[in-house]
């Protein structure tokens, strides 16, 4: 029953380092999504593919890129981080593209950036 | 554009009290809504929705939600609060392509 497996859950990294952040489901879902969430801002959309093969920017891509490795894993990369991608990152999927389905979450990358 | 909006920050109630959180949307065409869940430390897990059919749909752990056209609100309700409901509630709607429009979040605390 592992859903939506993030990791890390934890990150601290220098201003200018890269890492990815990896994502991985288990239901055989064909859409899934990268957020951050920020205080008082909900969850805003990062990256999302619509299904494996495809990615799309979402509302604040820049500074990010992502890979849809396979059906079940979609990462998301970070090439040089900066103070203001200190947030908690979630990746999701659902079925589909349909509008009446709704998304599984990970348990979220809470990264800070010194 | 889509969008939401969750009026309350906090909501706070008292244990056996009915509790309500606020949701309206701004859509074209149809609305298709959606309530989750966050509680400390962990990600968003889906109450209900709202797709077609009865205003008022039924999901997890008692919770409902009334779905009203006419004032463009979609608020959570359940008859007797939890100390264990205490969370972060998200309004959310579904648009083109799978995305999803989420609101801001309205914190409910419940206390003994």
């Amino acid at each position: 029953n592992a859903g939506v497996t993030q990791t890390p859950k934890f990150q601290v990294l220098k201003t200018g380092q890269s890492m990815t952040l990896q994502c991985a489901q288990d239901m055989n879902h064909n859409s899934m999504y990268w957020y951050r969430q920020d205080p008082g801002m909900g969850l805003r959309l990062i990256y999302y593919s619509a299904s494996e093969g495809t990615t799309d920017k979402g509302e604040v891509p820049n500074g990010y890129n992502v890979s849809r490795l396979n059906k079940r894993e979609f990462s998301l990369r970070l090439e040089s981080a900066a103070p203001s991608q200190t947030s908690v990152y979630f990746c999701a999927s659902s079925e589909g593209q349909l509008m009446n389905t709704e998304a599984f979450f990970g348990q979220g990358t809470r990264l800070t950036v010194v | 554009a889509q969008s939401v909006a969750q009026p309350e920050d906090q909501v706070n109630v008292a244990e056996g009290n009915p509790l309500t959180v606020k949701c309206t949307y701004s859509v074209s065409g149809n609305p298709y809504l959606f309530w989750y869940v966050q509680y400390p430390n962990r990600g968003l897990q889906f109450l209900l929705k709202y797709i077609t059919g009865d205003n008022l749909v039924k999901g997890s752990y008692g919770f409902e939600a009334e779905f009203n056209k006419s004032q463009t609100s979609f608020h959570l309700k359940k008859p007797s609060a939890l100390v264990s409901d205490s969370a972060l509630y998200f309004c959310a709607v579904r648009h083109n392509a799978g995305k999803s429009t989420f609101g801001d979040g309205t914190t409910l605390t419940v206390k003994p």
